[in-house]
Parts: C-alpha cells; sequence; structure tokens
C-alpha cells in the first residue's frame, strides 16, 4: 500500500477482554516497529521485527502482550486480559532494509479500556 | 538515566527567530540520530537524520552531532507558527537496530 495502515484506528473494551491491533506497513519494509503513546507522554518502545523474526521484545510490558508478523508483511499486537492502564495510543512504523531509523508511521490505534 | 532525554518544554519563541532544540543519549556506541516532528494528534513524521559529528542543513533545519559529548540538536530558522509542534529526538541503540525516543520537546512559536 502507499502508507502503512493499522486498524482498528478506535477501540474501546473491557477490562478483562482480550484485543488484537493490526499492521500493514509499507510493501517491501523489511522493518516494523510498534510503539505505545500515553496522553502527552513520549513514544515507548514495544518491539522491533526485522522480516518475521523479533530480535528485540525486551518493551513489550508484561507477557499479556505479544506480537507476531507472518509472510514479512501483516503484525498483529495482541493484549490479553486489558486492564485500564493498557490504554493509549499504539503506533506502528516501518522502514526499508535501508532506511533504518527512517520510520514511516501509521495513524495509531487508540485503545480505551473501561 | 534514560536513554533519550530532552527537556520536555514548552519552548516559546516568536515568530522569526531561530528555536534550538537539545537532546542528549545514554549509549555511547550510537551511530544514528534522527530528528521527528509530532502534530498534536497525529504520528510522528520524519525531519531529519545524522551519522556524522557535525552540521547537517536542509531548508531551514540544521541538525548538529556531537559524539563526544553525546548531543544531538536542532535548530529551526525563522521560525513559523506551523512549526509549532512536538520535536522528537530518537537513536538507533543496542545491537538490534532498536530506534528509541526522547520524550519531545514541544515548541510554540508565536505571531
Amino acid at each position: 500500500g502507499a502508507g502503512v495502515s493499522q486498524s482498528p484506528s478506535n477501540k474501546v473494551t473491557e477490562k478483562g477482554k482480550d484485543v488484537e491491533l493490526r499492521c500493514d506497513p509499507i510493501s517491501g519494509h523489511t522493518a516494523l516497529y510498534w510503539y505505545r503513546q500515553s496522553l502527552g507522554q513520549g513514544l515507548e518502545f514495544l518491539i522491533y521485527f526485522q522480516g518475521n523474526s523479533a530480535p528485540d521484545k525486551s518493551g513489550l510490558p508484561s507477557d499479556r502482550f505479544s506480537a507476531e508478523r507472518t509472510g514479512g508483511s501483516v503484525s498483529t499486537l495482541t493484549i490479553q486480559r486489558t486492564q485500564q492502564e493498557d490504554s493509549a495510543v499504539y503506533l506502528c512504523a516501518s522502514s526499508s532494509q535501508t532506511g533504518l531509523g527512517e520510520l514511516f508511521f501509521g495513524e495509531g490505534s487508540r485503545l480505551t479500556v473501561l | 538515566q534514560k536513554e533519550v532525554e530532552q527537556n520536555s518544554g514548552p519552548l516559546s519563541v516568536p515568530e522569526g527567530a531561530i528555536a534550538s532544540l537539545n537532546c542528549t543519549y545514554s549509549d555511547r556506541g550510537s551511530q544514528s540520530f534522527f530528528w521527528y516532528r509530532q502534530y498534536s494528534g497525529k504520528s510522528p513524521e520524519l525531519i531529519m537524520f545524522i551519522y556524522s559529528n557535525g552540521d547537517k542543513e536542509d531548508g531551514r533545519f540544521t541538525a548538529q552531532l556531537n559524539k563526544a559529548s553525546q548531543y544531538v540538536s536542532l535548530l529551526i530558522r525563522d521560525s513559523q507558527p506551523s512549526d509549532s509542534a512536538t520535536y522528537l529526538c530518537a537513536v538507533i541503540a543496542g545491537g538490534y537496530n532498536k530506534l528509541i525516543f526522547g520524550a519531545g520537546t514541544r515548541l510554540a512559536v508565536h505571531p
């Protein structure tokens, strides 16, 4: 696609439910990143994929968070048993192999846990 | 110590002035440095990147890097109200090309 696409754009869920957030990166981009941004805060690194592999999962806040990437393309971030502190905007970004660090961001998925 | 540190601001400058935004980083082995701009309610967008010590200019923007001091800065000349945004410094840290962001500095350019 022309840009990074994320869905859903907004998600309201009840505490304890599971949610899945999807990211479709720019075609051909090998690197894919997930970040979390709480209101008025900076970007918190969650996980980074190079191809289908995640060499660095150190940012995942707890074992309730997991992510996968298939076919070197679409990625899914799953949050199990959501808590109110999970409420944030989840941003996905991708970059080419030669442009590491030059990220193109999606519009984000705003998660609200009631 | 945070990996990337920025003054949260707000930094308020008059229209036409030079805005100076600063960033320090902790990983001495970092080689790549980036400045992103984020308008309120929007996603970040890349403004500039710099890999070598010294200055790099692009239009009204100049990035400055001093690896010995672990310091990166962004200068915006002839600041415009449309430059009002949060500016995020980012550094590739660690062995896996992990891009770490600072908390951002909010810039307000007033007419």
